[in-house]
């Protein structure tokens, strides 16, 4: 059964620590989007990938985060320095190529649930 | 960018009704798909629906991108329906980033 897969599930850190989110896109799709979800904004693109390259990241506060594909089964979210503003729930979601003008549909991971005190 | 408004907001079902759900937004769209989040947080796919008419057994949606809106409809509720729903439209080809509406609300009640 073909899923996104979020790690760790749920995280718990200091402020200012570290912290690192993980995904791991289905086989075979070249688009990865990292999204974030809290009560008030809801939900927010923070960056997306297309073949491991950066296409946007205008929505993440650049001074803390960043994101990464070190290789096509691999995306990475980091936060360092940490901030209690950053806890939310951080979805992963990846899309098979698109072919001509067609795009195609996009599947999410189970979240990562942080929670920065 | 995008503009997506749901409505309504909330919706209190008893088990067996029908609903529409709306999705108006402000730009023509190349793509649109909406989700169930359950109340565990799992964003599930219902539907992939850039426009036309769609349906999955008590589910069904219609997309009239020249009007620049998107239906659900859910028939028969069941409790296991509640959650938060919500359209995602994307403009563009190749590179199209979804933008999620505020969601609707939805509560079943047996």
């Amino acid at each position: 059964d073909a899923r996104v897969t979020q790690t760790p599930r749920h995280k718990v850190t200091e402020m200012g620590q570290e912290v690192t989110m993980r995904c791991q896109p289905i086989l075979g799709h070249n688009t990865v989007f990292w999204y974030r979800q809290t009560m008030m904004q809801g939900l927010e693109l923070l960056a997306y990938f297309r073949n491991r390259a950066p296409l946007d990241d205008s929505g993440m506060p650049k001074d803390r985060f960043s994101a990464e594909m070190p290789d096509a089964t691999l995306a990475t979210l980091k936060i360092q320095p940490s901030e209690p503003r950053d806890s939310a729930v951080y979805f992963c979601a990846s899309r098979p190529p698109a072919w001509g003008a067609k795009d195609t549909e996009a599947f999410f991971g189970q979240g990562t649930r942080l929670t920065v005190v | 960018g995008i503009q997506v408004e749901q409505s309504p907001p909330d919706l209190i079902l008893q088990e067996g009704a029908n609903s529409t759900l709306r999705c108006n937004f402000s730009d023509s769209v190349n793509n649109l798909q909406w989700f169930h989040q359950n109340p565990w947080g799992q964003l599930i796919n219902l539907f992939y629906i850039p426009s036309g008419t769609k349906q999955n057994g008590r589910l069904s949606a219609t997309t009239v991108a020249t009007e620049r809106y998107s239906l659900l409809y859910i028939s028969s509720s069941q409790t296991t329906d509640s959650g938060v729903y919500f359209c995602a439209p994307a403009r563009g080809t190749g590179f199209q980033k979804l933008v999620f509406g505020t969601g609707t609300r939805l509560l079943v009640s047996p």
